[in-house]
């Protein structure tokens, strides 16, 4: 069984440029969470879909962030436009339940400059 | 509010037992988790507890929960070089968002 899995893995882009991150869940996985860990900082909630609603989104930082999960199968996360206070790992998880553990991908690393 | 807390290093020989700890402050805490990141790596699932259980034994991994006192532990047994990395303690309160701690960097000296 495939894991979570996100693209691209690493992002280099300039401050006010747009950037947009993917997360596809494990297949069967309705809910869909975002995650990101800024500058060293711990790992922070940002959103949690369940199939195509958003179901949480009481951690998404400002109004530069969009999230997406159009169909209810993969995600995007899009920053526009990016600031440096952006940088840092952006991590997608998923669970098969609302009740189940969350699984991990390996996070897309987004450096902002 | 919610937070975790954990020590940021633990150094051990390679075959001793190696034992990080995690504190939370939010009682109504359901589930329990730790997180393995290996450089450049993800956040690999390790194991979970859930809230009305005392212990879990998985392997060479013993989670031990006080309830009481929000004290969390993951104890690794047999410690190997491959389990040097950074482990991560994160409560879930039923909200889905969870809390993580800092993380605990694991050094296993051969």
């Amino acid at each position: 069984e495939a894991g979570v899995t996100q693209f691209p893995s690493h992002s280099v882009i300039e401050k006010g440029q747009t950037v947009t991150l993917r997360c596809d869940p494990i297949s069967g996985h309705d809910n869909l969470y975002w995650y990101r860990r800024v500058m060293g900082k711990e790992i922070k909630f940002l959103l949690h879909f369940v199939k195509e609603s958003k179901q949480d989104e009481s951690g998404m930082p400002n109004n530069r962030f969009l999230a997406e999960r159009t169909g209810g199968t993969y995600s995007t996360l899009k920053v526009q436009p990016a600031e440096l206070e952006d940088s840092g790992v952006y991590f997608c998880a998923s669970s098969q339940e609302s009740t189940s553990p969350l699984h991990f991908g390996n996070g897309t690393r987004l450096t902002v400059t | 509010g919610e937070d975790v807390e954990q020590s940021l290093f633990l150094s051990v020989r390679e075959g001793d037992s190696s034992v990080i700890n995690c504190t939370y402050t939010d009682s109504s805490s359901t589930y329990l988790y730790w997180y393995k990141q290996e450089p450049g790596a993800g956040l690999q699932l390790l194991t979970y507890i859930f809230s009305n259980m005392d212990m879990k034994q998985d392997q060479r991994l013993t989670v031990l929960l006080n309830k009481k006192d929000k004290h969390l532990s993951l104890r690794i047994a047999d410690t190997q070089t491959g389990d040097s990395a950074i482990y991560f303690c994160a409560e879930d309160t039923g909200r889905r968002a969870l809390t993580f701690g800092s993380g605990t960097r694991l050094q296993v000296q051969p």
